[in-house]
C-alpha cells in the first residue's frame, strides 16, 4: 500500500493568514493526488483533484500543487469556515489510501 | 445534482454480518465511469477505503478487508450495498458511501455502526 503522510498534524491560524498543508506518498504517484475539507459530524468535500485542479464550487482561496511525492494545500487568506481537518488522498493505486489529517482552528 | 444516501442498522453484533445500503438519486449506478465506493472513519480517527464496484460491475477491495467484504449493486432501485461479516469491535465506524470520478465529488451523510453485544 502507499502510505500518505501529512505536516503539521494541527495548526493554529488567524482569519486571514495563508496556510500551507504537506501531504507526502511513500512512492511517486504522478498526480493522481486529491484533498478534501472535513468539518465535524459531516462527510468529507472534495476541494482539489488531480493535484491542482479546483473541484466546481470550491472558492479559489483553495490551491493545490505538487507531483510525484510531494504536495502541498493553500488556503490563501483563511477564513472563519475555513477551520476544519483536512486531508489528502491518493488515487495512483488501490488500495486507496488517505493521510492521518490535518487540524486547522483557530488561534 | 447526484446525492446518497446510505441506511442500514446502526448497531451489529460481534460476530455478525454488517450490511448497509446506498441510494443513489440524480444518476445512475450502472451508467458513465463511475466507481461506487465504500470509505469508513472510526469514531476520532482517519478515512479506510473499503472498496468499490465499478459501473461495469467489477469489484475492489481493500486487502485488509477483503476476506470480509462484499459489495454488490442493484441497478433495479439504483442501490449498491456493503456486506462485511465476522465484525469485531474495531469495525465500530461512520461508514460513507462515495462516488469516484477524479476524486470523491459526491459522499453520502454517512452512517454510525457500532459492534457491541
Amino acid at each position: 500500500d502507499i502510505q500518505m503522510t501529512q505536516s503539521p498534524s494541527s495548526l493554529s491560524a488567524s482569519v486571514g493568514d495563508r496556510v500551507t498543508i504537506t501531504c507526502r506518498a511513500s512512492q511517486s504517484i504522478s498526480s493522481y493526488l486529491n484533498w478534501y475539507q472535513q468539518k465535524p459530524g459531516k462527510a468529507p468535500k472534495l476541494l482539489i483533484y488531480a493535484a491542482s485542479s479546483l473541484q466546481s464550487g470550491v472558492p479559489s482561496r483553495f490551491s493545490g500543487s505538487g507531483s510525484g511525492t510531494d504536495f502541498t494545500l493553500t488556503i490563501s487568506s483563511l477564513q472563519p469556515e475555513d477551520f476544519a481537518t483536512y486531508y489528502c488522498q491518493q488515487s495512483y493505486s488501490t488500495p486507496d489510501t488517505f493521510g492521518p489529517g490535518t487540524k486547522v482552528d483557530i488561534k | 445534482q447526484v446525492q446518497l444516501q446510505e441506511s442500514g442498522p446502526g448497531l451489529v453484533k460481534p460476530s455478525e454480518t454488517l450490511s448497509l445500503t446506498c441510494t443513489v438519486s440524480g444518476g445512475s449506478v450502472s451508467s458513465g465511469s463511475y466507481y461506487w465506493s465504500w470509505i469508513r472513519q472510526p469514531p476520532g480517527k482517519g478515512l479506510e477505503w473499503i472498496g468499490y464496484i465499478y459501473y461495469s460491475g467489477s469489484t475492489n477491495y481493500n486487502p485488509s478487508l477483503k476476506s470480509r467484504v462484499t459489495i454488490s449493486v442493484d441497478t433495479s432501485k439504483n442501490q449498491f450495498s456493503l456486506k462485511l461479516s465476522s465484525v469485531t469491535a474495531p469495525d465500530t465506524a461512520v461508514y460513507y458511501c462515495a462516488r469516484d470520478n477524479s476524486g470523491y465529488g459526491y459522499w453520502g451523510q454517512g452512517t454510525l455502526v457500532t459492534v457491541s453485544s
